[in-house]
């Protein structure tokens, strides 16, 4: 199947330990983000990539540090997490250029900190 | 600051109803209105989408109205099916190429049987 695909999809962990998220795209595309949605459902980017290539970093703190090996993977490591960092983490892809195009989304990873 | 705002929060529709759903945005420089229709535990997928060019955009059941001087827009939903239950978010980016889109807070919209 052609998608956007995340590991895992669901991570429970305790405050202070350093996860990562992985986000795999076979869909050819150039670009990769990473979107946190909060329990109110608020959706916000983190970051893009373009062919490896950090585009977009948001305000986000720096223990959120994204990587991308390639243009088809963009993994998200989270140090020292924190309480409020529990949520779903969306990774989504697009093709470059213009016309806008449409982003597919990954089925989420929900992140929970005890 | 919240570049787009949507309103309602929650909306109840009868099947067979019309659901609408509104939003509002502030940097002019957006020149990219996508809708996007979220089911609990999955990702957001592209429901419809708008360029400021165009005042209306219709596919099937679903209809973009954008008004460029209000700096509004709006999806309306006819004959609306208990299968749309689900939350509806607006968008909005700019520029060409990398376009990370900022999003509406979310509509749920549950319909009715």
């Amino acid at each position: 199947d052609t998608a956007v695909s995340q590991t895992p999809k669901y991570l429970v962990t305790q405050m202070g330990n350093d996860k990562s998220i992985k986000c795999e795209q076979n869909l050819g595309h150039d670009t990769m983000y990473w979107y946190k949605q909060d329990s109110k459902k608020f959706l916000k980017i983190m970051f893009s990539y373009n062919n490896k290539e950090l585009i977009i970093n948001e305000t986000v703190p720096n223990r959120f540090s994204p990587k991308s090996p390639d243009k088809a993977h963009l993994n998200l490591h989270i140090n020292s997490l924190e309480l409020g960092d529990s949520a779903v983490y969306f990774c989504a892809s697009s093709p470059e250029g213009s016309p806008p195009h449409e982003q597919f989304f990954g089925p989420g990873t929900r992140l929970t900190v005890l | 600051q919240q570049q787009v705002k949507q309103s309602p929060q929650s909306l109840i529709v009868q099947k067979g109803g019309i659901s609408i759903i509104n939003c509002a945005y502030e940097n002019t420089a957006f020149d990219y209105f996508p809708w996007y229709q979220q089911f609990p535990g999955k990702g957001p997928a592209l429901l419809i989408a708008i360029r400021p060019d165009v005042s209306e955009k219709k596919e099937g059941r679903f209809t973009i109205s954008f008004n460029k001087s209000a700096k509004q827009f709006s999806l309306h939903i006819m004959d609306s099916q208990p299968g749309d239950s689900a939350t509806y978010f607006c968008a909005a980016s700019r520029g060409t190429g990398r376009r990370a889109l900022t999003f509406g807070s979310g509509t749920r919209l549950q319909v009715q049987p």
